[in-house]
């Protein structure tokens, strides 16, 4: 089956660096993918939609200078969080679709932030 | 806008129990995509089963399967001879077909556990 990877799965940073999140589509191709958020016992947020060759579309209350994304091409969206602070400590999830009307998300396993 | 609604935070079951987990959804459009989706403690997204609504039929996967009620727009998952391993968090899932992908939402979740 279509197989998303998402890299690192976990990462330490400390407080004002940035970091930088892979996600790829392994054996399809993605117009678009997706990067979601998901906070404890909590359901996954959408932070943004990412468009292969265009900007990347984000959800009201996300911050487009902080969580920059870049969608170079139609296997590799990434997620920078710049200038990252302790409350950005959080799972990060992105999904990715082949488009076909009856396809459904296939997400990546997540990465872990922790910002100290 | 859709909306999701699981009603039930936590459930619990016995092994080899059998388990309904429900949801509920708003929309006004007339063409669209349900979902389950199921995360381990691992944090892995697993799709479990989907369901398109222009089909009677109720999807069924092995020993999952869902009641779907269009005109009460329910959408309810069944786990039938509950196994340890189906302990962990379901999503049921909403997106349209007129824009794959773009208004994926998903409901808040329930926390399943199966008790040995």
């Amino acid at each position: 089956g279509a197989v998303v990877s998402q890299h690192p799965s976990w990462v330490i940073c400390k407080s004002g660096t940035s970091v930088k999140i892979e996600c790829r589509s392994l054996d399809f191709q993605a117009t678009t993918m997706f990067w979601y958020r998901q906070f404890p016992k909590q359901s996954l947020m959408l932070m943004a939609t990412s468009n292969e060759g265009s900007k990347a579309t984000y959800e009201q209350g996300v911050e487009k200078d902080k969580f920059l994304i870049n969608h170079a091409s139609l296997t590799l969206s990434t997620l920078t969080v710049t200038s990252a602070h302790p409350e950005d400590s959080s799972f990060y999830i992105c999904s990715a679709s082949p488009g076909r009307i009856n396809s459904p998300l296939h997400f990546g396993n997540g990465t872990r932030l922790t910002v100290t | 806008a859709q909306t999701v609604t699981q009603s039930q935070p936590e459930m619990s079951v016995q092994e080899a129990e059998t388990v309904t987990l429900s949801c509920t959804y708003d929309t006004s459009e007339s063409n669209y995509y349900l979902f389950w989706y199921k995360q381990p403690p691992s944090r892995q997204m697993i799709l479990v089963i989907r369901q398109e609504a222009y089909k009677q039929q109720n999807a069924t996967e092995n020993r999952f399967s869902v009641n779907f009620q269009k005109a009460a727009k329910s959408f309810s998952l069944k786990i039938s001879d509950s196994q340890l391993g189906d302990t962990a968090m379901y999503f049921c899932a909403f997106a349209t077909s007129a824009s794959y992908g773009q208004n994926f939402v998903f409901g808040p979740g329930t926390r399943l556990s199966v008790l040995p």
